[in-house]
């Protein structure tokens, strides 16, 4: 079993949607947990930082971590074509970036 | 200009062959990475460095080695290359000062072995 599980997807919305991105996970001593925006043909770019349990908002972005469930989820408001991308969780033991365990990411498409 | 580069951006070679991927830096920062990218694996720690003098595995390090030249560059060698490290790799780097550790990736290199 994979540390880190994530839908790879396809997910296609219409634009305007909310959308929905989520990720599990097995260890429950994960503190820190992370959101990269990936588009195609660049390098993953950090959206959402989250230590332990709660939520984080950022404009049309909100981080949500269950550490009960151990389930993390990233929602997208009023989804445009710009946000299609893949998207990529992770999460670490330790704020050290040495140690951080990622997703597989999901592809996301935003139809105009 | 980006603040990470990576050289080549594409390359294909042939198994055996040794070849070296090149990443510089102009964020001033100490820590630098090597990562692979292969879809439905994520990516994935190949050697990591903490500053010119510090350099250590990661989870995926066999086959592969790196050089910490200066503060700025870190390359990445694959002494003989075989089909299975045909991947996407990234090269990272991070600055520990901060409270929250971000990484700040490169564009990649598509590398095929064939």
């Amino acid at each position: 079993q994979k540390e880190v599980e994530q839908d790879p997807g396809p997910l296609s919305v219409p634009e305007g949607a909310i959308v929905s991105l989520n990720c599990t996970y097995s260890n429950s001593a994960f503190q820190y947990f992370m959101w990269y925006r990936q588009y195609s043909r660049k390098g993953p770019e950090l959206l959402m930082y989250t230590y332990s349990s709660g939520n984080k908002e950022d404009g049309r972005f909100t981080a949500q971590v269950d550490k009960s469930s151990k389930y993390i989820s990233l929602f997208i408001r009023d989804s445009q074509p710009s946000d299609s991308a893949t998207y990529l969780c992770a999460m670490s033991l330790y704020s050290s970036a040495s140690k951080i365990i990622f997703g597989s990411g999901t592809r996301l498409s935003i139809r105009p | 200009d980006a603040d990470v580069t990576q050289t080549p951006r594409n390359r294909i070679t042939k198994t055996g062959k040794r070849i070296m991927l090149e990443c510089s830096q102009t964020k001033g920062h100490d820590r630098m990475y090597w990562y692979r990218q292969d879809p439905g694996l994520g990516l994935r720690l190949i050697y990591y460095s903490f500053d010119v003098k510090d350099i250590n595995k990661g989870e995926i390090s066999d086959g592969y080695s790196v050089s910490r030249q200066a503060q700025a560059k870190f390359s990445l060698s694959l002494e003989s290359a075989i089909p299975n490290q045909t991947a996407l790799y990234f090269c990272a780097t991070s600055d520990p000062d901060r409270a929250q550790e971000t990484q700040y990736f490169g564009p990649g290199t598509r590398l095929l072995v064939l």
